[in-house]
């Protein structure tokens, strides 16, 4: 079965340092795509990433980053330099390759304090 | 382009009453999604359109969500009657068809539902 886990509930950080948000999964399938979302205040969705199962090497993005370990399986995601924007619930999600909806984790509320 | 639109942004009804919410997908886009957070729990997938043909309804909760997409374009979610369980977040999300694997979904602002 499909299941993602992120075990921060809640973070809090003061601006500018670094943070990471965990995610764990679980899936049967070889093929599957990862996912990160950001929800900030305003409610709406936001599409950060998706990696598909055979890419493994890290990726970067401005002040964004994402730590992609098969071997423990585990799609990490890093804020450098934290800012009071970035302050949101960030969910990770998977999908298998031929099963098209998106199984999302609980979320975790990142407070990024001034 | 627009993205994605959802109305209403927040409801409020009581229990036993029925709710209509519509989305709006990003024109062009075949894949149309519902998707709904409940009280601080995961994002949990409803239902798949492909076109007006739902191609997979396997997270509609009970026989008292209706969802409907006809001619293909806009969607709409019937919740009848309303349930306090109910209450969430509704997002609704597109794609474009006909790409491999997972298309990426593009995720609406969401109806905010509240049952009393």
């Amino acid at each position: 079965a499909q299941k993602v886990t992120q075990a921060q509930t809640e973070i809090s950080v003061v601006e500018k340092e670094d943070v990471t948000l965990d995610c764990v999964y679980e899936t049967r399938d070889t093929t599957y795509y990862l996912f990160w979302y950001k929800q900030p205040p305003s409610g709406e969705l936001v599409f950060l990433i998706r990696r598909n199962s055979f890419d493994e090497q890290n990726e970067i993005s401005g002040r964004y980053s994402w730590n992609f370990q098969k071997s423990t399986s585990s799609f990490n995601f890093t804020i450098t330099a934290s800012q009071v924007v970035d302050s949101a619930v960030y969910f990770c999600a998977l999908s298998e390759v031929d099963v098209d909806k998106i199984i999302f984790g609980k979320g975790t509320r990142l407070h990024i304090l001034p | 382009e627009a993205g994605v639109t959802q109305f209403p942004s927040h409801s409020v009804i009581e229990k036993g009453q029925t709710v209509t919410l519509r989305c709006d997908p990003i024109s062009g886009h075949d894949n149309l999604y519902w998707y709904r957070r409940v009280m601080g729990k995961e994002i949990k997938f409803l239902l798949h359109f492909v076109k007006e043909s739902k191609q997979d309804e396997s997270g509609m909760p009970n026989n008292r969500f209706l969802a409907e997409r006809t001619g293909g374009t806009y969607s709409t979610l019937k919740v009848q009657p309303a349930e306090l369980e109910d209450s969430g977040v509704y997002f609704c999300a597109s794609s474009q068809s006909g790409l491999a694997g997972v298309g990426e979904q593009f995720f609406g602002p969401g109806t905010r539902l509240t049952v009393l």
